[in-house]
């Protein structure tokens, strides 16, 4: 049980464009869901917080005009990166919370890379 | 906010010898503390966990002990294989009803040499 996907698992694109990446919570609801940022050889950096049916609450420094988060179900958020730039090609990794538990549960990631 | 520094960055152990991993936190009030296992291109995998009324917590050949008072809490692998070679991190969090976000450690890469 607990398992959540991404998709796409690795997608490329030019600059200027933008780019959708979905998360799904498989076998439970996500009231909470979480996205991540990681560069090479670094730790994940939390980039937003999304409730169902919320606005997301953004990091300091996340543009939140530029990483668009939708959680419009218990089971699907969706990042979108509007206007890709080489600098935001990274490892995007979502998780997802069921109600007040502690655990949080990974997907698999996606690699953006932005040419 | 919370700050959670890891040590080592990297660690080589010979097949069958333990690891451990350390981890230090600033937030007094974190209350929870997960590891997870990295393997290359995939994302973070829960292995084991504790809360802060426990001092420690087995689960086969990995354990984690924590002290909060001393706010440091470690991961310990022993009988090392070739396949836990991957990227440990841990992270800490408080947990309550607003939510539970996860501040990371910056990663321990094990390498197990057979």
């Amino acid at each position: 049980g607990a398992v959540v996907s991404q998709h796409p698992s690795w997608v490329i694109c030019k600059s200027g464009t933008s780019v959708k990446i979905e998360c799904r919570s498989l076998d439970f609801q996500a009231t909470t869901m979480f996205w991540y940022r990681q560069f090479p050889k670094q730790s994940l950096m939390l980039m937003a917080t999304s409730n169902e049916g919320s606005k997301a609450t953004y990091e300091q420094g996340v543009e939140k005009d530029k990483f668009l988060i939708n959680h419009a179900s218990l089971t699907l958020s969706t990042l979108t990166v509007t206007s890709a730039h080489p600098e935001d090609s990274s490892f995007y990794i979502c998780s997802a919370r069921q109600g007040s538990s502690r655990e949080q549960y990974f997907g698999p990631g996606t690699r953006l890379t932005v040419t | 906010g919370e700050n959670v520094e890891q040590h080592p960055s990297t660690l080589s152990v010979q097949e069958g010898d333990s690891a451990v991993i350390k981890c230090t936190y600033s937030d007094s009030a974190s209350n929870y503390f997960p590891w997870y296992k990295q393997e290359l291109g995939k994302g973070p995998q829960l292995i084991i966990d504790i809360r802060s009324n426990v001092g420690e917590k087995k689960d086969q050949r990995i354990a984690v002990t924590l002290n909060k008072t001393a706010k440091h809490f470690s991961l310990h692998i022993t009988e090392t294989q070739p396949e836990d070679s991957a990227v440990y991190f841990c992270a800490a969090s408080i947990v309550n009803n607003a939510g539970n976000m996860l501040t990371f450690g910056g990663g321990t890469r094990l390498m197990v040499k057979p």
